[in-house]
């Protein structure tokens, strides 16, 4: 256990389906993450939350929106996604950027 | 852009021996330097760390190296057991950026 939680772990879902990805750390950190990681390609960094400010948007497509309502809990909201959006996406945390990230397990979702 | 190349790909070594990952990065700025083991059906899990304005970090079997002139920083796991088999990330960061490389899977041969 990392203090980082995600839910669903996983998640099927049609083109069309609205649905939101969710994170809890309980490690009283201050920055939070989004990541995808796809087969065979690096981890990349979509979204950075510092304070629940975003200071972090890495060209991310406006069908995934996050949310970071305060700073423990951060959202991803998704809609109207693509098949090639299927990837384990990962939620971390950090007690501020720049420094040791933990990793909650993922969810793992499928665009069909 | 900015990038982080990692080799090998995929490392296979005899259990005891030692086994090498070696990592280049491109932006100057990058002042710290994480390394994640991941194993199957979980997150990352940070093994080691090193900041710019150190050479070298060791942490029991694990130690990291970090040359900022050439842009380099290494892995080295000695004396390697079964546990050690998963996937390696290295990364460069500065404050709010990380850029991760593309991963070593590592199998330790029994």
């Amino acid at each position: 256990e990392t203090g980082v939680t995600q839910t669903p772990r996983h998640l099927v879902m049609g083109m069309t389906n609205k649905k939101s990805l969710k994170c809890e750390q309980h490690l009283g950190h201050n920055a939070m993450y989004w990541y995808k990681q796809s087969a065979k390609k690096p981890l990349e960094l979509m979204f950075v939350y510092s304070l629940e400010e975003r200071v972090e948007n890495n060209s991310v497509p406006s069908r995934f929106s996050p949310e970071c309502p305060n700073s423990s809990h951060l959202f991803l909201h998704l809609h109207t996604l693509q098949p090639e959006d299927s990837a384990l996406y990962l939620c971390a945390s950090s007690l501020d950027t720049g420094e040791e990230q933990y990793f909650g397990p993922g969810t793992r979702l499928t665009v069909t | 852009g900015e990038n982080v190349e990692q080799h090998p790909s995929t490392l296979s070594v005899q259990e005891g021996d030692s086994a090498v990952i070696k990592c280049t990065y491109s932006d100057s700025a990058s002042n710290y330097f994480p390394w994640y083991k991941q194993e199957l059906g979980k997150g990352p899990q940070l093994i080691i760390d090193i900041r710019s304005n150190v050479g070298e970090k060791k942490d029991q079997r694990i130690a990291v190296t970090l040359n900022k002139t050439a842009k380099h920083f290494s892995l080295h796991i000695t004396e390697t057991q079964p546990e050690d088999s998963a996937v390696y990330f290295c990364a460069a960061s500065r404050v709010s950026k990380i850029i991760f490389g593309s991963g070593t899977r590592l199998s330790i041969r029994p």
